[in-house]
């Protein structure tokens, strides 16, 4: 149980167009999804928290405008990064957590960026 | 700040050595401590620590946190090339609908042949 999924896993996009992330709890309902972006070698960096039906909450530092995020079900939620520029190239992994759940985070495979 | 510190930061053993991987943290409200291990691609979950002293157990892997000195470790016996990944620790506060993970930078494990 507790599947999360992730499309696509790999995209190249170019530089000024807008790229759309998919996460989806494929076996339980989560109301909250979160986002992380992680560069090499490096832990993984929490953008935003995602709540089903509300406006994401943003980190610190990260553009609102430039990472969009909706929860539009209590199984999916979407990311996407407008206007991609070579910088936003990473790897963005989404998380969901059980509902009625304590506190374990179930990751997606990931999204590998690549901006040209 | 809430803040997760992992260490060593990298570790290289041979195949049948036994790690012992350390996160310790400092979290207001601090509600659990986990574990994950990254391979190539997303963390899986490895264990949830609530409580002081009580050890969970996976197979080779084991785990205790200790709330008084805020602390946790994450032990491997008889390691396996299997093993080598990033592992992970994060620390939930207790902050109702907002709570979240703060995560440490984790350790990066290599079991040589």
């Amino acid at each position: 149980g507790a599947v999360v999924s992730q499309h696509p896993s790999r995209v190249i996009c170019k530089s000024g167009t807008s790229v759309k992330i998919e996460c989806r709890s494929l076996d339980f309902q989560a109301t909250t999804m979160f986002w992380y972006r992680q560069f090499p070698k490096k832990s993984l960096m929490l953008m935003a928290t995602s709540n089903e039906g509300s406006k994401a909450t943003y980190e610190q530092g990260v553009e609102k405008d430039k990472f969009l995020i909706n929860h539009a079900s209590l199984t999916l939620s979407t990311l996407t990064v407008t206007s991609a520029h070579p910088e936003d190239s990473s790897f963005y992994i989404c998380s969901a957590r059980l509902t009625s759940g304590p506190y374990e985070q179930y990751f997606g495979p990931g999204t590998r960026l690549t901006v040209t | 700040e809430d803040k997760v510190v992992q260490s060593p930061l990298s570790l290289v053993v041979h195949e049948g050595d036994t790690v012992t991987l350390n996160c310790s943290y400092e979290v207001t409200n601090f509600r659990s401590l986990l574990w994950y291990k990254q391979e190539k691609k997303a963390p899986t979950f490895l264990f949830m620590l609530t409580s002081s002293g009580i050890e969970k157990k996976s197979g080779r892997l084991s785990s205790i946190l200790d709330k008084k000195e805020l602390f946790s470790i994450l032990n491997i016996t008889a390691t396996q090339t299997g093993d080598s990944a990033i592992y992970l620790c994060a620390a939930a506060n207790n902050a109702g609908n907002n709570r979240k993970l703060i995560w440490g930078l984790g350790t990066s494990l290599a079991v040589n042949p």
